[in-house]
């Protein structure tokens, strides 16, 4: 069965850290592009990170960079986000998800387009209040 | 960034019904595109990647178009269970961006 099975998130204070954890099984792992899209209250989908296959490059927001922290451990098919320095606007249910990439290359530089995430974990829920 | 615009923000409908559902690019995204439906309490599914491409398991009253800043989503003929919110993403541009959603309601 194809899944993923996100945990770690809880109740904490501003300025407080988490390690995010998401198990998966059922799909070619070390093949896969990997995200981080979370869903505040009240408020549309944001797409948080990503991480290629074998981890040598990661994108993030602009508003979580250098406070969060995507990894992942292809032996144990696990993706991490280590959020950091933890803000209220940071409230919301994260969800892990795999990507769909098409990969572009040019002379001297290769282009990564994102075309739809097609699995997705039931969330994690991060909820940041003092 | 590349702001999505969708279309209505809610759709009033009846089951049997068609729906079109709306997405504008704030500049090109090639067919960098995808579309999702959720329901309360529950992940996003994938309907629609690559602007066109049904996902598995998908039903084929869902079909998508468009390419470059438009896109539509249609759902040909609504099913009880299509009662949801339906997000566009894009995945042309880093930071890759969703709409707002538009909720498709029973009338």
């Amino acid at each position: 069965e194809v899944q993923l099975v996100e945990s770690g998130g809880g109740l904490v204070q501003p300025g407080e850290s988490l390690r995010l954890s998401c198990e998966a099984s059922g799909i070619s792992f070390s093949s896969s592009w990997m995200s981080w899209v979370r869903h505040a209250p009240g408020k549309g989908l944001e797409w948080v990170a990503n991480i290629k296959e074998d981890g040598s490059e990661k994108y993030y927001i602009d508003s979580v960079k250098g406070r969060f922290i995507i990894s992942r451990d292809n032996a144990k098919n696990s993706l991490y986000l280590q959020v950091n320095s933890l803000r209220v606007e940071d409230t919301a249910v994260y969800y892990c998800a795999r990507v769909l990439v098409d990969i572009v290359v040019v002379p001297g530089t290769i282009y990564y387009y994102f075309y739809g995430m097609d699995v997705w974990g039931q969330g994690t829920t991060v909820t940041v209040s003092s | 960034e590349i702001v999505l615009t969708q279309s209505p923000a809610t759709l009033s409908l009846s089951p049997g019904q068609r729906a079109t559902l709306s997405c504008r690019a704030s500049q090109s995204v090639n067919s960098y595109l995808a579309w999702y439906q959720q329901k309360p309490g529950q992940a996003p599914r994938l309907l629609i990647s690559a602007a066109s491409k049904r996902a598995a398991g998908i039903p084929a009253r869902f079909s998508g178009s468009g390419s470059g800043t438009d896109f539509t989503l249609t759902i040909s003929s609504l099913e009880p269970e299509d009662f949801a919110v339906y997000y566009c993403q894009q995945g042309n541009n880093w930071p890759g961006t969703f709409g707002q959603g538009t909720k498709v309601e029973i009338k």
